[in-house]
């Protein structure tokens, strides 16, 4: 089983800043079969990227993922206010489809 | 507009069974895999368990592994999750999920119910 661990727990950031979210899996993952979603509170975690570095439909520019093998991260360029949420990323080439502990962004 | 709408959720006492369903409509359910997913309260993201879209493949987490049923009705457009001898940590919102794609796109997710609440406690 790959286990997902994500840094930091909890990111204190400002509007317009910079956000850098950490995933790294025990063991490599599949050809990059890793997923990031979005979760705001009450609501159903959103699809933002997969394959590592690709948008999924309608996500905004600002938002980025990069890395391979262990270490994966998301970059939000300049953080807008609908922004602040729990971020949890997932692999998807092993079965269980593991997610990360998430990393929620507040609002510094 | 894809829609996933799960019920069945409830208080159910430890040992107990409950049958989750997960009705399905605005996109072509019988070319999807499907998946449930988990969320203890105030916890994060556990995969449950996933299905392929003729059903003849089942995949569960060992946490659930003998005691979880996965299934689905392409008839019906519904998938179902039926839980046997259910523990307090089975505690939390059950979410429905549409695979992706095909193949290991199957198991990212891109539209997700907005969950039914189990309960285990007596």
């Amino acid at each position: 089983e790959i286990v997902l661990t994500q840094s930091p727990g909890t990111l204190s950031l400002s509007p317009g800043e910079r956000a850098t979210l950490s995933c790294r899996a025990s063991q490599s993952v599949s050809s990059n079969y890793l997923a990031w979603y979005q979760q705001k509170p009450g609501q159903a975690p959103r699809l933002l990227m997969y394959g590592a570095s690709s948008r999924a439909t309608g996500i905004p520019d600002r938002f980025s993922g990069s890395g391979s093998g262990t270490d994966f991260t998301l970059t939000i360029s300049r953080l807008e206010p609908e922004d602040f949420a729990v971020y949890y990323c997932q692999q998807y080439g092993n079965s269980p489809y593991s997610f990360g502990q998430g990393t929620k962004l507040e609002i510094k | 507009e894809v829609q996933l709408v799960e019920s069945g959720g409830g208080l159910v006492q430890p040992g107990g069974s409950l049958r989750l369903s997960c009705a399905a409509s605005g996109f072509t359910f019988s070319n999807s895999a499907m998946t449930w997913v988990r969320q203890a309260p105030g916890k994060g993201l556990e995969w449950v368990s996933g299905i392929s879209v003729s059903g003849g493949s089942t995949y569960y987490a060992d946490s659930v592994k003998g005691r979880f049923t996965i299934s689905r009705d392409n008839s019906k457009n519904t998938l179902y999750l039926q839980m046997n001898s259910l523990r307090a940590e089975d505690t939390a919102i059950y979410y429905c999920a549409k695979g992706y794609g095909s193949g290991f796109y199957r198991w990212l997710f891109d539209y997700w119910g907005q969950g039914t609440l189990v309960t285990v406690s007596s």
